[in-house]
């Protein structure tokens, strides 16, 4: 399985501001997807990350909110765009080979004050 | 709209027996199925995928699939306290990749010494 890091694992920020979360993956992956995990809650898909090309977003998330970029095969960022409260939550990133099972990070605990 | 759904627990079950996990999917064309495990503070970790009906063992897991009753299972033989942990259902919809997962909440499963 591939070794995927996140940074920050965790950070504390105020409302209005933006945070980007970066991942890494150790070996060249073809799917990276990043998921969000609200306190007490299981994990939804935000988007699928896209190398070279715009992000494909779930229901219920847009590009403005959480903008993503994906320049090679094995580095993603994710940004919380203007936080709220609401936006804290873990943010994971996750990731794995075409027709092999994906694997997560270390997740982002951010919290919004 | 896609579920997976799972009995949230608590499930306690002493040391040393069988702790049994159960897990329901809406999508019927649904082809692959899978169950995470994840420690408090921690993200989730794979533990088990299966992708055909019947049982799939790895050393004290095995999972069980019926697709014809959406439904897909994970027993923990000998559990020990180490087991304690939340484990997820996740399962790829049809026309899904590797890692675009939807997750059911969780069970949450305490082992007691």
């Amino acid at each position: 399985s591939a070794v995927i890091s996140q940074k920050p694992s965790r950070d504390i920020c105020q409302r209005g501001t933006s945070l980007t979360i970066q991942c890494q993956v150790d070996s060249q992956v073809t799917m990276m997807f990043w998921y969000r995990q609200q306190p007490g809650q299981s994990l939804t898909l935000i988007a699928t990350a896209n190398q070279g090309s715009e992000a494909t977003y779930e229901s219920g998330f847009v590009i403005d909110k959480f903008p993503i970029s994906r320049p090679n095969l094995t580095f993603s960022t994710l940004t919380v765009s203007n936080m709220s409260p609401e936006d804290s939550s873990i943010y994971l990133c996750s990731a794995g080979k075409m027709n092999t099972e994906a694997f997560f990070g270390q997740g982002t605990r951010l919290t919004v004050v | 709209q896609k579920e997976v759904e799972q009995n949230s627990g608590p499930l306690s079950v002493p040391e040393g027996a069988i702790a049994s996990l159960n897990c329901t999917y809406s999508d019927r064309v649904s082809q692959s199925f899978f169950w995470y495990r994840q420690y408090s503070g921690k993200s989730p970790e794979l533990i088990m995928s299966i992708y055909s009906n019947g049982d799939k063992e790895d050393g004290r897991f095995t999972a069980q699939l019926n697709k014809a009753s959406q439904y897909v299972s994970l027993l923990i033989r000998d559990s020990q306290p180490s087991d304690s942990a939340t484990y997820l259902c996740a399962v790829i919809p049809y026309g899904g990749s590797q890692g675009n997962l939807i997750f059911g909440k969780g069970t949450k499963l305490s082992v007691k010494p």
